[in-house]
This record gives structure tokens, C-alpha cells and sequence, in this order.
């Protein structure tokens, strides 16, 4: 089971920012450890969006940001485009697990 | 361009042993600050890390706690693949299969580069 949590969907306009968060707990993202996301559209292979709770590869839009608190990290989208629904998923590593854990998963609409 | 490339059997019974392999192209098996896992997802355990393994002065292979007396993932060099092998399968082993590229960076490790996939069922 997934280790980190999600809110099932988010939805918005084109052109509005939409926020999904992660919360995790003192094991993993509160241990301090990264926390990365991830684009996966149904039949594709998931894309690394944000890499170390806020760096982009080379190619992803600066609409997509990252951040993290605590135990709990967010990633945004600004700009919301009709491209950009899809799932996220976060993922982090977890020391009482001594592995690495997901989210349960984002569907995000445009609507 | 990197290319994952996985192969394996959809069907696998109960008991038996799943077998995929990964074939990269593009990135070496062995080169040092790559790691290759597998990772798997199904709708009632989310996505799970299954294990990897990496060559840094030697190989190295970390398994996940859930599986780690059923799996064994092997990296061929001869082939510059990576293979997984899960043991005595359940039904609840189904699942999309992937084969994931991992990056070093000064922070720790991240992954790169998936798959597409491939779906495993275990039924008779």
C-alpha cells in the first residue's frame, strides 16, 4: 500500500494553479529525505517532472514547481493547460521501510 | 536517446515465476551512478519498489521489504539488461510491471527514466 498521500483528484480552468499535495511522515519526507514527482498519462511510461523537492529537468515548463514543509510536500501547476491532465505521483524514501515509497496518485482535470 | 526495453510473459500461473527482462539502450548496465530498478503498480497496492541494482566499484542489489524473500533482480552486462524474477507468484501479483532507470545526484538518488511497462497477470 501506498506509503505517502494524495488527494484522489484536483481539477481547474485553463490558464488557473492548481496545488497537489503529499503528506507523508517522520519516516520519510519528515527524515528529511527528497521528494520527487511525476506525470503518467494511461499508457505511457511516467514522466520525471520534479527531481530534490524542486528541480526540473531540462524540458519540463517552469508551470511546474515544487516545494516541501515538514512532512508533507506540494507540487503546483500555473497556467493549467489542457495537456497537463493527467495523473502525479510523488515519491520519497523511507527509512523504517528501508525503501523507496509513492503516493497514492493524483488525477488532475482541466476542466 | 535512452531506451527502456521490457519482454516477459503476460500470463503466469500460481506458483510459478515471473520472469521479465529489461533491455537498455543508450546507458550502460554497469555504468557507475546508474542504478535500475523494477517497479510495479495495481490498483490495490498502489506502486510498489520491487528492488535494484547498481555497479559502484562492485554490483549491488536492495530489494523491498515486501518481496525481498521472492525477488531477485540481476543485471547481465553481456546483454546490458536487467532481469527480474519473482517467486512463487499470487493472484495478487498482478500488476503493470516497470523497468526504471535511477540518477545519482549529491542528494541521494532519483528516478529518471521508466518504462512502459508490462501487465502480469497470475491466474490459472
Amino acid at each position: 500500500q501506498s506509503v505517502l498521500t494524495q488527494p484522489p483528484s484536483v481539477s481547474g480552468a485553463p490558464g488557473q494553479r492548481v496545488t497537489i499535495s503529499c503528506t507523508g511522515s517522520s519516516s520519510n519526507i519528515g527524515a528529511n529525505y527528497d521528494v520527487h514527482w511525476f506525470q503518467h498519462l494511461p499508457g505511457t511510461a511516467p514522466k520525471l517532472l520534479i527531481y530534490g523537492n524542486s528541480n526540473r529537468p531540462s524540458g519540463v515548463p517552469d508551470r511546474f514547481s515544487g516545494s516541501k514543509s515538514g512532512t508533507s510536500a506540494s507540487l503546483a501547476i500555473t497556467g493549467l493547460q489542457a495537456e497537463d491532465e493527467a495523473g502525479y505521483f510523488c515519491q520519497s524514501y523511507d527509512d523504517s521501510l528501508s525503501g523507496y515509497v509513492f503516493g497514492t496518485g493524483t488525477q488532475v482535470t482541466v476542466l | 536517446q535512452v531506451q527502456l526495453q521490457q519482454s516477459g510473459p503476460g500470463l503466469v500461473k500460481p506458483s510459478q515465476t515471473l520472469s521479465l527482462t529489461c533491455d537498455i539502450s543508450g546507458d550502460s548496465v554497469s555504468r557507475d551512478g546508474a542504478g535500475w530498478n523494477w517497479i510495479r503498480q495495481s490498483p490495490s497496492r498502489g506502486l510498489e519498489w520491487l528492488g535494484r541494482t547498481f555497479y559502484s566499484s562492485k554490483w549491488t542489489n536492495q530489494y523491498g521489504e515486501a518481496v525481498k524473500s521472492r525477488v531477485t533482480i540481476s543485471p547481465d552486462t553481456s546483454k546490458n539488461q536487467i532481469s527480474l524474477q519473482l517467486n512463487s507468484v499470487i493472484p495478487e501479483d498482478t500488476a503493470m510491471y516497470y523497468c526504471v532507470r535511477q540518477s545519482s545526484w549529491h542528494r541521494g538518488w532519483y528516478f529518471d527514466l521508466w518504462g512502459r511497462g508490462t501487465l502480469v497477470t497470475v491466474s490459472s
